[in-house]
């Protein structure tokens, strides 16, 4: 066990709706990251937020969004969803030192029909 | 910015066997060098790290790998390979001067009785 919780664990959804993803961070860790994994795309940075900044972005659509609460859990927001969104998204979360490793939450699967 | 490369989309070796798990990297600066395996349905879990210093690594498992800066290798090693030991692994760098995460491609090894 990571430390790291997120939920859902699972979300099907319909094209065009909305959804949000919940993310803990392990206790102590200020920096918060999302990822996309998908089958075609492998994994992919979206962006990160250390103690309720956004510290980097990667690859993230302007549909999605993101934001650290100052209880330091992240939600990763969805939205005006297309059949390619279907991914595992997983949140992992650090130590303050650019050289600590991330520890990844358990994911959560959704699928766009 | 910083890329990471794992050649190998697939890895197999016997068991008992010792086995390589290559990965090369682009940074402009010094990197932070990692390697994390992703079991079926799990979040990805950290194997070991590079931070400076020694070039050999150990990490979890059994796990080691050698930074090479000549070559900029940082290519996953274990004397002798467990069936359980199947997975797909992920290197990833960062650049010090930067604070996103690169990741690889994944090369799944499959470690065969």
């Amino acid at each position: 066990d990571s430390g790291v919780t997120q939920t859902p664990k699972h979300l099907i959804t319909a094209t065009g709706q909305r959804v949000t993803l919940r993310c803990s961070p392990r206790s102590g860790d200020l920096s918060v990251y999302w990822y996309q994994q998908s089958l075609d795309q492998g994994l992919q940075f979206l962006i990160q937020y250390y103690n309720g900044e956004e510290r980097a972005k990667g690859n993230i659509l302007e549909r999605f969004s993101a934001q650290q609460f100052p209880d330091l859990h992240s939600e990763l927001n969805l939205s005006s969803l297309e059949l390619g969104d279907s991914a595992l998204y997983f949140c992992a979360s650090s130590g303050r030192d650019p050289f600590s490793e991330q520890y990844f939450g358990p994911g959560t699967r959704l699928t766009v029909t | 910015a910083q890329s990471v490369a794992q050649p190998e989309d697939q890895v197999n070796v016997a068991e008992g066997n010792p086995l390589t798990v290559k990965c090369t990297y682009s940074v402009s600066g010094n990197p932070y060098l990692f390697w994390y395996v992703q079991y079926p349905n799990r979040g990805l879990q950290f194997l070991l790290k590079y931070i400076t210093g020694d070039n050999l690594v150990k990490g979890s498992y059994g796990f080691e790998a050698e930074f090479n800066k000549s070559q900029t290798s940082f290519h996953l090693k274990k004397p002798s390979a467990l069936v359980s030991d199947s997975a797909l692994y992920f290197c990833a760098v960062r650049d010090r001067n930067n604070n996103d995460m690169r990741f690889g491609a994944g090369t799944r090894l499959t470690v065969k009785p």
